[in-house]
């Protein structure tokens, strides 16, 4: 079936170091991505998204690159912080849908 | 605004009760998702609206009902519980125009349930 996922379950990055977290999708027709963060206990937190029609976009700290042609997603944190430490999700949505197909996440650690 | 809110934090049930997970926005959000996540898994669709009165299932909607008689609740049922639904409950909400997936979801903190 249709599927996001993550080729990493576990990152662990130093503190200040630049963390970059991956996520294949499998769904050619979506055309919308967010990134999740999801600290212990807590629900989702938007970080960052993106349209299909660009293959990069910038936050504050954070940038998300977009590859179509191979389907692939990543998200970049630059000099990571101890507060960066969670779960992060990708999530596509499929053109037309109102739906969302997480994937099963990456837990990045930051060691001091 | 408080934003997603949902009651209770945590639950305990036997096999084949029953009980209603409670979900609130006070943003005003046309949109609003009830999803499970199990443990180390990602997040699974339950059921969705797209506004008060309309409701649509999602992924995984074998045992759970839900209503949306208003725009700010969207209550999610569960009948006959069983140790399969064990899992965290996250309600989210958001505010879509016309165009599908231009959306953010905002999560409520989440209802953690277990079957015994």
């Amino acid at each position: 079936g249709e599927s996001v996922g993550l080729h990493l379950p576990t990152l662990s990055v130093q503190e200040g170091d630049n963390s970059i977290i991956n996520c294949a999708y499998s769904n050619s027709a979506s055309d919308y991505f967010i990134w999740y963060k999801q600290e212990s206990g807590k629900g989702p937190q938007f970080i960052i998204d993106i349209r299909s029609n660009m293959d990069k976009r910038q936050g504050q700290r954070v940038t998300v690159l977009l590859n179509k042609t191979v389907k692939h997603l990543s998200l970049q944190i630059a000099a990571t912080q101890p507060g960066d430490s969670a779960v992060y999700f990708c999530a596509e949505n499929p053109s037309g849908t109102y739906k969302y197909i997480f994937g099963t996440g990456t837990r990045l650690k930051v060691l001091a | 605004n408080a934003g997603v809110t949902q009651t209770p934090k945590f639950r305990i049930l036997k096999i084949g009760q029953s009980m209603t997970l409670q979900c609130t926005q006070d943003m005003n959000h046309n949109y609003m998702y009830w999803y499970r996540q199990d443990p180390g898994m990602g997040l699974k669709l339950i059921y969705y609206s797209v506004g008060a009165g309309i409701t649509d299932k999602g992924e995984v909607p074998n045992g759970y009902n839900v209503s949306r008689s208003t725009t700010e609740d969207f209550p999610l049922r569960l009948e006959l519980a069983a140790p399969s639904q064990t899992s965290v409950y996250f309600c989210a909400s958001s505010y879509q125009d016309y165009n599908p997936g231009t959306d953010t979801q905002y999560f409520g903190p989440g209802t953690r349930l277990t079957v015994l």
